[in-house]
């Protein structure tokens, strides 16, 4: 069974701050890693990885990925109200069963 | 650019009813999840489909099935609908092995 497990499930902080959110997985016949921002409605897409140690940015957000430790970060800098969300991480597995399997989430919350 | 389009976007059903939801993923896109989401859960892959075939299968109730037809549309079907079954639906596409992208979701209200 897959398994992906994120930590932590919520966290608070200040605006301008820089959090660091972590995803690790199990998963028979890894394909990539994937970071959705989800608010209250669907997933937005945010990051995919496939590669080990290869940094993938957008804005103030990064994320990397690990594949020998199995692990996936997405950092966020300067973080503002509007970052407020749930932050999904979500694995797609390889071969012919094509399934992306979600951790549970971490809520983050920016107050101002 | 074209989304993954849901409907409908609020279905309110009674117990024991039938609900069917629909998908129509972004042109070209050829895969397909199914995913139900509970109220502060993360969603629950159900079901997927790749070239209108059945790819992968999750905890999905025997009272649900899904297809998907030749114009690459896809329908979740739900039958003797269970007061457990309110949730929010979500279909994703996406090209084979790429990221997936989420429709706004049909929210499925069962009274």
């Amino acid at each position: 069974e897959d398994k992906v497990v994120q930590s932590p499930l919520s966290l608070v902080v200040h605006e301008g701050d820089t959090v660091t959110l972590n995803c690790s997985y199990e998963v028979t016949n890894f394909r990539s890693l994937l970071w959705y921002k989800q608010e209250k409605k669907a997933p937005t897409f945010l990051f995919m990885l496939t590669s080990s140690g290869i940094e993938k940015k957008s804005g103030r957000l990064s994320s990397i990925l690990d594949k020998k430790e199995l692990f996936s970060i997405l950092n966020i800098t300067a973080t503002q109200t509007g970052d407020s969300a749930i932050y999904l991480c979500a694995v797609l597995r390889g071969g012919s069963n094509y399934k992306l399997t979600f951790g549970k989430g971490t809520l983050l919350t920016v107050n101002p | 650019a074209a989304g993954v389009i849901q409907s409908p976007r609020h279905l309110i059903k009674e117990k024991r009813e039938t609900a069917t939801l629909k998908c129509y993923p972004i042109p070209r896109h050829d895969t397909v999840y199914w995913y139900q989401q509970g109220p502060g859960q993360d969603p629950q892959f159900l079901i997927s489909f790749y070239e209108k075939m059945q790819s992968d299968k999750g905890s999905i109730p025997d009272r649900f099935s899904a297809q998907q037809f030749s114009d690459y549309h896809s329908e979740l079907n739900m039958s003797s609908l269970e007061l457990g079954d309110s949730a929010l639906y979500f279909c994703a596409s996406s090209l084979l092995n790429r990221e997936a992208f989420f429709g706004q979701g049909t929210r499925l209200t069962v009274v």
